[in-house]
């Protein structure tokens, strides 16, 4: 079956420390896009990809590094920099000029 | 930039009512796209709108789209339980760009 998948689903931080969260596609989408979702709140873009070996910034980028070596993968890394990491993050990846967008089931962060 | 705004944030409502969620936007865009999500969960897509006046019905819920007005509708017909979720639209500006979402409208269908 097509689909994105993250990992891993649950995950704990320590502060100082770096973790990466994992998302995976095997749908050939072209670009993939990082959301960060607080309690209660929409989504926020962190980084996105159109093309492999490029990214861009999204609305909240600082604390937080990715790659897009492959096009089915795109690993976001939660620096020590980002200061409030707990959240709920969800990868999603469109085709080229089709922006409806589909999403991974999310992996929740939390600082212990 | 780019504003998407949707109200109302909260609705609780009876079964077997209607209702509307509206969703405004700020720049001109003629593709809009409407996702649910159950608590903890991802999203799922339920509608994509590409043209004004563009209308779609799945089961109790009936999504429009007016790019003139730069707003789009989520109507729900005879409310159900299972309707409990939070309603998010998203907001293309330009064509294979990168979407903007609105802060979601939380919905709660008491039996």
């Amino acid at each position: 079956d097509g689909g994105i998948t993250q990992s891993p689903k649950y995950l704990f931080r320590k502060e100082g420390q770096n973790v990466t969260l994992s998302c995976e596609q095997n749908l050939n989408h072209d670009a993939m896009y990082w959301y960060r979702q607080d309690p209660g709140q929409g989504l926020r873009l962190i980084y996105y990809s159109q093309i492999v070996n490029d990214f861009q910034k999204g609305d909240i980028a600082e604390g937080y590094s990715v790659s897009r070596e492959k096009k089915e993968s795109f690993p976001l890394t939660v620096t020590s920099a980002q200061k409030n990491p707990t959240a709920f993050y969800l990868c999603a990846s469109t085709l080229k000029g089709n922006t409806e967008a589909f999403f991974g089931q999310g992996t929740r962060l939390t600082v212990v | 930039e780019l504003k998407v705004e949707q109200n109302p944030l909260f609705l609780s409502m009876q079964e077997g009512k209607n209702y509307t969620i509206y969703c405004n936007y700020s720049t001109t865009s003629d593709r809009l796209y409407w996702y649910r999500q159950d608590p903890g969960k991802s999203l799922e897509s339920l509608f994509v709108l590409l043209s004004n006046g563009a209308v779609k019905q799945e089961g109790r819920l009936m999504a429009s789209l007016d790019t003139k007005a730069r707003l789009s509708t989520l109507h729900i017909t005879a409310a159900v339980h299972d309707l409990s979720a939070t309603y998010f639209c998203a907001v293309d500006p330009t064509s294979g760009s990168r979407l903007t979402f609105g802060e979601g409208t939380q919905l709660t269908v008491n039996p």
